[in-house]
């Protein structure tokens, strides 16, 4: 099992670009979440999914876009990076969505200049 | 509104000896509570988690204790190690209208340093 992977590792965008952050998880979980860090401070949730096809806002959604369409991949995609987006993404999955610890990935570090 | 408040940005103990690191909560609509180690250029891994129906919940040095009329929790690591030194993640989440969902709400985190 390789759990959550994330592509790519790194990233330098340029105001303005686009992009799209690649989340796979080999697991059959059904949840699968994006969140965002910054500097000193915890994960803030961006989008979640809770199956193929339905997806939701999370607690800082704009900015950003997700699909999911098969119950593996769950990508996220910046339209228009901005420098506030500058920050490491991670990407996670659970099982269910109560009571069920979330397996994340490596992380993406983004930066827009 | 940091819902999740972790007060310490950092906690230095010499090894074997107790770590505790604390996590507080305004939301009293929480019922689920976990702790995350990090490591640098890592994702957060889970380490334990507790339902608001303890107050308590050990797994091996690692132990979680949780008190709902102060919405505080803590974890102790008992002997510390100097692999423990990491950053550490307090989320909550609870269920609404019949599931959270899993959505999880962070503290800032605290930077463990565990001496040799």
């Amino acid at each position: 099992n390789a759990g959550v992977t994330q592509t790519p590792k790194f990233r330098i965008l340029k105001i303005g670009q686009s992009m799209t952050l690649q989340c796979t998880q080999d697991m059959n979980h059904n949840y699968m979440y994006w969140y965002r860090q910054d500097p000193g401070m915890g994960l803030k949730l961006i989008y979640y999914s809770v199956g193929a096809g339905i997806t939701d806002k999370g607690e800082v959604p704009n900015g950003y876009n997700v699909s999911r369409s098969t119950t593996e991949d769950f990508p996220l995609r910046l339209e228009l990076a901005a420098p506030s987006q500058t920050s490491v993404y991670f990407c996670a999955s659970s099982y269910s969505g109560d009571w069920n610890e979330q397996f994340f990935g490596p992380g993406t570090r983004l930066t827009v200049l | 509104d940091q819902q999740v408040k972790q007060n310490s940005p950092s906690l230095s103990v010499q090894e074997g000896r107790i770590s505790i690191l604390n996590c507080d909560y305004t939301n009293s609509m929480f019922d689920y509570f976990l702790w995350y180690k990090k490591y640098p250029a890592e994702g957060p891994t889970f380490l334990i988690s507790i339902s608001s129906i303890k107050d308590k919940n050990e797994d091996g040095r690692f132990t979680v204790f949780l008190n709902k009329s102060a919405k505080h929790l803590s974890l102790h690591i008992v002997p510390s190690q100097p692999g423990d030194s990491a950053v550490y993640f307090c989320a909550a989440s609870y269920i609404a209208g019949g599931t959270s969902y899993g959505k999880l709400t962070f503290g800032q985190g605290t930077i463990l340093t565990v001496h040799p």
